[in-house]
């Protein structure tokens, strides 16, 4: 089974970039997407296919993806975005064919 | 405007059968591409996909939940059923429903979500 690892929490101060690491077995080989989930609400789309956007999502959201590691990158950080996070890829062979990561908790000092 | 709804009961019995209906607009599923899912996540925990069907009635499921989901859907009603058979206390979640477009193998649009307990 494919398993995505996040790191629990990041801390970030306002203005200041945010990363947030998404760990599997050559994942640069899959595409990654990115989810935002508020408190007491459903997830967000904010990346597909490793880095672009939806529509309405403000370009300080970016990610990259290589190797066996991708990111989600938040710039300009505001309060706004505390949140937790979401990455998840489709891989074939798991028992979870949409694969879902671990989740960090970003906090907004 | 795409829209998803999760609607069913609140509270189930352990060993009793779950039935959600997923109730969505703004597109069709039966244009080619199309998908919606179940996914759920226990209080505090991260989210875990369930099940999937598409525009072509095909259907899949979380390996290690296979022998007791069941996923359908009522093109004309616009609707999706999920049934999850012996329900246990672990099955606690907020079940969601959510939509795969015909561009992607990610969740565009999601429903608000329904929180399912299991007690007795």
């Amino acid at each position: 089974s494919y398993v995505l690892t996040q790191p629990p929490s990041v801390s970030v101060a306002p203005g200041q970039t945010a990363r947030i690491t998404c760990g599997g077995n050559n994942i640069g080989s899959k595409s990654v997407h990115w989810y935002q989930q508020k408190p007491g609400q459903a997830p967000v789309l904010v990346v597909y296919d490793d880095s672009d956007r939806p529509s309405g999502i403000p370009e300080r959201f970016s990610g990259s993806n290589s190797g066996n590691t991708a990111t989600l990158t938040i710039s300009r950080v505001e309060a706004g975005d505390e949140a937790d996070y979401y990455c998840q890829v489709w891989d074939s062979s798991s028992d979870h064919h949409y694969v879902f990561g671990t989740g960090t908790k970003v906090t907004v000092l | 405007q795409v829209t998803l709804r999760e609607s069913g009961p609140a509270l189930v019995k352990p060993t009793q059968t779950l039935t959600l209906t997923c109730t969505f607009s703004g597109f069709s599923l039966s244009t080619s591409g199309m998908c919606v899912s179940w996914i759920r996540q226990p209080p505090g925990k991260a989210l875990e996909w369930l099940a999937l069907i598409d525009w072509d009635d095909d259907k899949y499921y979380s390996t290690s939940l296979k022998t007791r989901l069941t996923i359908s859907k009522d093109t004309s009603k616009n609707q999706v059923v999920l049934t999850m058979t012996n329900m246990d206390p672990v099955d606690t979640a907020t079940y969601y429903c959510a939509r795969i477009g015909s561009q992607g193998l990610y969740f565009d649009y999601w429903g608000q979500g329904t929180l399912v307990t299991v007690s007795s």
